[in-house]
């Protein structure tokens, strides 16, 4: 089966830096890789995904790079904000696994003002 | 709302205690999903049904049934609760094709 590994498991940055979050995945069929965001007590929530047949996406101040080759795939913050601070989740899943996401172990990120 | 719903939000009951979470989304998904989120807030999925049938099940102690009487919702029981139960159950919902899973709010639950 699928296995996720993400790293680092926390990370800190100053308002206004940049924060990358790795993750590594085994299974070679996987297609479809989702980025969440989970804040203190509240619900994961997808901020941005990404599908094998793209390199990389962006949507204003977030971005993800797959790189199916070595199996990776990365999510990049810019210009952080306080409110960028919440656990991220990183998952990836192949078509025919009828949506069973293999998620990370998260990344606990905490952006100081 | 259009929205994925849980309930209850906090269940904190006894060991040995039987106990059912409830979800329904209202988003037109034809799949639905449970997920136990623990202390070191490790996100594994346990359950899926699509369309009522189960298509996902994960090795979960079998004191846990889930059911789907229809598309739109699906409940998970929970039977001989223990003291490694207590977790966050969060459900979640997609359409089969496009695979953007949506989360519930949650269900905190504590076993004493």
């Amino acid at each position: 089966g699928e296995n996720v590994e993400q790293h680092p498991s926390t990370l800190s940055v100053q308002e206004g830096d940049s924060a990358v979050i790795k993750c590594t995945y085994s299974d070679s069929a996987s297609n479809y890789f989702p980025w969440y965001k989970q804040e203190l007590g509240k619900r994961p929530q997808l901020i941005i995904d990404i599908r094998s047949n793209v390199g990389e996406k962006k949507d204003q101040r977030i971005a993800v790079t797959l790189n199916k080759t070595a199996k990776h795939f990365s999510l990049h913050i810019t210009e952080t904000q306080p409110e960028d601070s919440a656990v991220y989740f990183c998952a990836a899943t192949g078509t025919d696994s009828w949506g069973k996401l293999q998620f990370g172990a998260g990344t606990q990120v905490v952006v100081t003002p | 709302d259009t929205a994925v719903s849980q309930t209850p939000k906090y269940l904190v009951t006894q060991m040995g205690n039987d106990k059912s979470i409830k979800c329904e989304q209202n988003l037109g998904h034809d799949t639905m999903y449970w997920y136990k989120q623990d202390s070191k807030k490790f996100l594994k999925i346990m359950f899926s049904y699509n369309n009522k049938e189960l298509i996902i099940n994960e090795t979960v102690p079998n004191r846990f049934s889930p059911k789907s009487p229809d598309k739109a919702h699906l409940n998970l029981h929970i039977n001989s609760l223990e003291l490694g139960d207590s977790a966050v159950y969060f459900c979640a919902s997609s359409l089969r094709g496009a695979r953007t899973q949506y989360f519930g709010p949650g269900t905190r639950l504590t076993v004493l």
